[in-house]
Protein backbone atom coordinates (compact mmCIF):
# COMPACT_ATOMS: atom_id res chain seq x y z
CA UNK A 1 0.00 0.00 0.00
CA UNK A 2 1.14 3.45 -0.35
CA UNK A 3 1.91 6.14 2.21
CA UNK A 4 3.20 9.63 2.42
CA UNK A 5 5.30 10.96 5.11
CA UNK A 6 5.81 14.69 6.09
CA UNK A 7 8.49 15.96 8.26
CA UNK A 8 8.98 17.68 10.37
CA UNK A 9 4.86 18.06 11.90
CA UNK A 10 5.64 21.04 13.24
CA UNK A 11 8.50 24.07 12.99
CA UNK A 12 8.52 27.53 14.47
CA UNK A 13 10.80 29.42 12.67
CA UNK A 14 12.37 33.27 13.12
CA UNK A 15 11.59 35.62 10.20
CA UNK A 16 14.44 35.54 7.51
CA UNK A 17 16.01 32.05 8.55
CA UNK A 18 15.54 29.31 5.50
CA UNK A 19 13.01 26.96 5.38
CA UNK A 20 12.78 23.31 4.49
CA UNK A 21 10.56 20.84 4.29
CA UNK A 22 10.36 17.70 3.22
CA UNK A 23 7.37 14.82 1.31
CA UNK A 24 8.22 11.21 0.49
CA UNK A 25 5.96 8.54 -0.62
CA UNK A 26 6.39 4.75 -0.84
CA UNK A 27 4.53 2.45 -2.80
CA UNK A 28 3.97 4.16 -5.90
CA UNK A 29 6.14 5.08 -9.10
CA UNK A 30 6.08 8.07 -11.00
CA UNK A 31 3.40 10.15 -8.79
CA UNK A 32 2.06 13.70 -9.19
CA UNK A 33 3.03 15.58 -6.49
CA UNK A 34 1.58 18.63 -4.80
CA UNK A 35 2.74 20.81 -2.08
CA UNK A 36 -0.39 22.97 -0.66
CA UNK A 37 -0.68 25.44 2.27
CA UNK A 38 -3.88 26.22 4.55
CA UNK A 39 -4.39 29.19 6.58
CA UNK A 40 -6.24 28.93 9.49
CA UNK A 41 -9.98 28.31 8.91
CA UNK A 42 -9.54 28.31 5.10
CA UNK A 43 -9.12 26.23 2.50
CA UNK A 44 -6.03 24.62 0.68
CA UNK A 45 -4.35 26.65 -1.85
CA UNK A 46 -2.16 24.83 -4.51
CA UNK A 47 1.83 26.24 -4.33
CA UNK A 48 3.70 23.85 -6.20
CA UNK A 49 2.99 20.78 -8.15
CA UNK A 50 5.27 18.30 -10.47
CA UNK A 51 4.64 15.59 -12.78
CA UNK A 52 8.23 14.02 -12.83
CA UNK A 53 12.22 14.73 -11.16
CA UNK A 54 13.53 18.27 -12.06
CA UNK A 55 9.70 19.37 -13.53
CA UNK A 56 7.96 22.08 -11.12
CA UNK A 57 4.97 24.30 -11.82
CA UNK A 58 4.36 27.20 -9.47
CA UNK A 59 0.71 28.55 -9.14
CA UNK A 60 1.53 31.34 -6.55
CA UNK A 61 4.40 34.39 -6.44
CA UNK A 62 6.13 34.18 -3.85
CA UNK A 63 9.16 33.55 -1.76
CA UNK A 64 8.66 29.91 -1.41
CA UNK A 65 10.17 27.24 -4.02
CA UNK A 66 10.00 23.57 -4.44
CA UNK A 67 12.63 20.93 -5.89
CA UNK A 68 12.07 17.36 -6.63
CA UNK A 69 15.17 15.62 -6.53
CA UNK A 70 14.06 12.11 -6.88
CA UNK A 71 10.79 10.44 -7.69
CA UNK A 72 9.24 10.39 -4.68
CA UNK A 73 10.65 13.00 -2.98
CA UNK A 74 9.44 16.60 -2.94
CA UNK A 75 11.17 19.27 -0.91
CA UNK A 76 9.83 22.91 -0.38
CA UNK A 77 11.97 25.59 0.64
CA UNK A 78 12.72 29.33 1.62
CA UNK A 79 15.92 31.64 1.53
CA UNK A 80 14.16 33.81 4.11
CA UNK A 81 10.54 33.04 6.15
CA UNK A 82 8.43 35.89 6.10
CA UNK A 83 5.48 35.92 8.80
CA UNK A 84 2.86 35.33 6.03
CA UNK A 85 4.61 32.18 5.51
CA UNK A 86 2.95 30.55 9.23
CA UNK A 87 0.68 27.63 8.03
CA UNK A 88 -0.58 24.54 7.76
CA UNK A 89 1.96 22.92 4.72
CA UNK A 90 0.32 19.46 2.86
CA UNK A 91 1.85 17.49 0.87
CA UNK A 92 -0.35 15.07 -1.80
CA UNK A 93 0.81 12.45 -4.64
CA UNK A 94 -1.71 11.33 -7.09
CA UNK A 95 -1.41 8.47 -10.10
CA UNK A 96 -0.77 10.30 -12.97
CA UNK A 97 -3.73 10.57 -14.94
CA UNK A 98 -6.25 10.49 -12.03
CA UNK A 99 -8.33 12.77 -10.07
CA UNK A 100 -8.19 11.52 -6.49
CA UNK A 101 -5.26 12.78 -4.50
CA UNK A 102 -4.21 11.51 -1.33
CA UNK A 103 -2.36 13.61 1.82
CA UNK A 104 -0.33 13.57 4.11
CA UNK A 105 -0.17 14.67 7.68
CA UNK A 106 1.10 18.23 7.25
CA UNK A 107 3.25 20.43 9.01
CA UNK A 108 2.54 23.25 11.07
CA UNK A 109 4.92 26.16 10.69
CA UNK A 110 5.07 29.06 12.50
CA UNK A 111 7.38 32.11 12.03
CA UNK A 112 8.00 34.32 14.95
CA UNK B 1 -9.09 32.04 -7.44
CA UNK B 2 -11.40 29.92 -5.07
CA UNK B 3 -13.97 27.49 -7.13
CA UNK B 4 -16.14 25.64 -4.92
CA UNK B 5 -17.84 27.33 -1.90
CA UNK B 6 -19.51 25.36 0.73
CA UNK B 7 -22.21 26.02 3.09
CA UNK B 8 -23.04 26.31 5.73
CA UNK B 9 -19.91 27.29 6.85
CA UNK B 10 -20.15 25.67 10.45
CA UNK B 11 -23.20 22.91 11.18
CA UNK B 12 -23.47 21.43 14.69
CA UNK B 13 -26.33 17.79 14.49
CA UNK B 14 -26.93 15.51 17.28
CA UNK B 15 -25.00 11.65 16.94
CA UNK B 16 -27.99 9.91 15.03
CA UNK B 17 -29.43 12.98 12.50
CA UNK B 18 -27.89 13.56 9.14
CA UNK B 19 -25.70 15.94 8.26
CA UNK B 20 -25.92 17.27 4.74
CA UNK B 21 -23.57 20.17 3.60
CA UNK B 22 -23.78 22.10 -0.11
CA UNK B 23 -20.88 22.92 -2.36
CA UNK B 24 -21.26 25.75 -5.68
CA UNK B 25 -18.61 26.12 -8.07
CA UNK B 26 -18.48 28.79 -11.01
CA UNK B 27 -17.44 27.04 -14.51
CA UNK B 28 -17.15 23.46 -16.07
CA UNK B 29 -15.71 20.76 -14.09
CA UNK B 30 -14.62 16.78 -15.26
CA UNK B 31 -15.79 15.93 -12.02
CA UNK B 32 -16.06 16.72 -8.12
CA UNK B 33 -14.64 15.42 -5.27
CA UNK B 34 -15.16 15.64 -1.43
CA UNK B 35 -13.21 15.19 1.45
CA UNK B 36 -12.43 15.47 5.28
CA UNK B 37 -10.09 16.72 7.35
CA UNK B 38 -9.84 15.52 10.59
CA UNK B 39 -7.97 19.03 13.20
CA UNK B 40 -4.84 19.35 12.87
CA UNK B 41 -4.48 16.72 9.85
CA UNK B 42 -4.25 15.75 6.18
CA UNK B 43 -7.58 15.54 3.86
CA UNK B 44 -8.62 12.30 3.37
CA UNK B 45 -10.73 11.84 0.04
CA UNK B 46 -13.74 10.63 0.61
CA UNK B 47 -15.89 9.90 -2.64
CA UNK B 48 -15.57 11.45 -6.71
CA UNK B 49 -18.69 12.11 -8.67
CA UNK B 50 -18.53 12.42 -12.96
CA UNK B 51 -19.85 15.48 -14.58
CA UNK B 52 -22.06 12.60 -16.05
CA UNK B 53 -23.75 11.81 -13.08
CA UNK B 54 -26.51 12.56 -10.42
CA UNK B 55 -25.43 10.51 -7.58
CA UNK B 56 -23.48 8.43 -5.75
CA UNK B 57 -23.29 6.65 -2.68
CA UNK B 58 -20.78 5.13 -0.74
CA UNK B 59 -21.57 3.69 2.81
CA UNK B 60 -23.52 6.36 5.26
CA UNK B 61 -22.08 9.06 2.04
CA UNK B 62 -24.38 9.93 -0.22
CA UNK B 63 -23.45 12.86 -2.70
CA UNK B 64 -25.42 14.29 -5.50
CA UNK B 65 -24.32 16.38 -8.35
CA UNK B 66 -26.34 19.46 -10.65
CA UNK B 67 -24.02 20.68 -13.39
CA UNK B 68 -27.50 22.73 -14.48
CA UNK B 69 -27.17 24.47 -11.24
CA UNK B 70 -23.18 24.46 -10.50
CA UNK B 71 -23.82 22.32 -6.96
CA UNK B 72 -23.37 19.62 -5.62
CA UNK B 73 -24.42 18.14 -2.09
CA UNK B 74 -22.66 15.95 0.45
CA UNK B 75 -25.24 13.63 2.81
CA UNK B 76 -23.77 12.13 5.89
CA UNK B 77 -26.69 9.63 7.66
CA UNK B 78 -26.93 8.75 10.82
CA UNK B 79 -24.34 10.43 12.26
CA UNK B 80 -21.33 9.61 14.65
CA UNK B 81 -19.18 11.22 17.06
CA UNK B 82 -16.23 10.52 15.00
CA UNK B 83 -17.75 12.43 11.98
CA UNK B 84 -17.11 15.51 13.56
CA UNK B 85 -14.46 17.09 10.94
CA UNK B 86 -14.34 19.71 8.10
CA UNK B 87 -15.68 18.39 4.60
CA UNK B 88 -14.22 20.33 1.39
CA UNK B 89 -15.26 20.27 -2.17
CA UNK B 90 -12.73 20.07 -4.38
CA UNK B 91 -13.00 20.46 -8.34
CA UNK B 92 -10.19 20.07 -11.16
CA UNK B 93 -9.22 21.61 -13.93
CA UNK B 94 -6.42 19.93 -16.17
CA UNK B 95 -2.69 21.89 -15.27
CA UNK B 96 -0.13 20.49 -17.70
CA UNK B 97 -0.72 19.55 -21.08
CA UNK B 98 0.47 16.29 -21.99
CA UNK B 99 0.79 14.87 -18.58
CA UNK B 100 -2.10 14.31 -16.45
CA UNK B 101 -2.19 15.97 -13.94
CA UNK B 102 -5.22 17.55 -12.31
CA UNK B 103 -4.99 20.57 -10.38
CA UNK B 104 -7.66 20.72 -7.13
CA UNK B 105 -9.47 23.90 -6.57
CA UNK B 106 -10.89 23.60 -2.66
CA UNK B 107 -13.21 25.72 -1.04
CA UNK B 108 -13.31 26.86 2.74
CA UNK B 109 -15.01 23.67 4.09
CA UNK B 110 -17.92 23.00 6.42
CA UNK B 111 -16.97 22.30 9.83
CA UNK B 112 -19.35 19.68 11.10
CA UNK B 113 -20.03 18.92 14.63
CA UNK B 114 -22.01 16.07 15.96
CA UNK B 115 -22.93 16.33 20.07
CA UNK B 116 -22.72 12.62 20.91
Amino acid sequence: SQTIHQWPATLVQPVGSPLSLECTVEGTSNPNLYWYRQAAGRGLQLLFYSVGIGQISSEVPQNLSASRPQDRQFILSSKKLLLSDSGFYLCAWSVQGAYEQYFGPGTRLTVT
Amino acid sequence: SQQGEEDPQALSIQEGENATMNCSYKTSINNLQWYRQNSGRGLVHLILIRSNEREKHSGRLRVTLDTSKKSSSLLITASRAADTASYFCATDSWGYSGAGSYQLTFGKGTKLSVIP
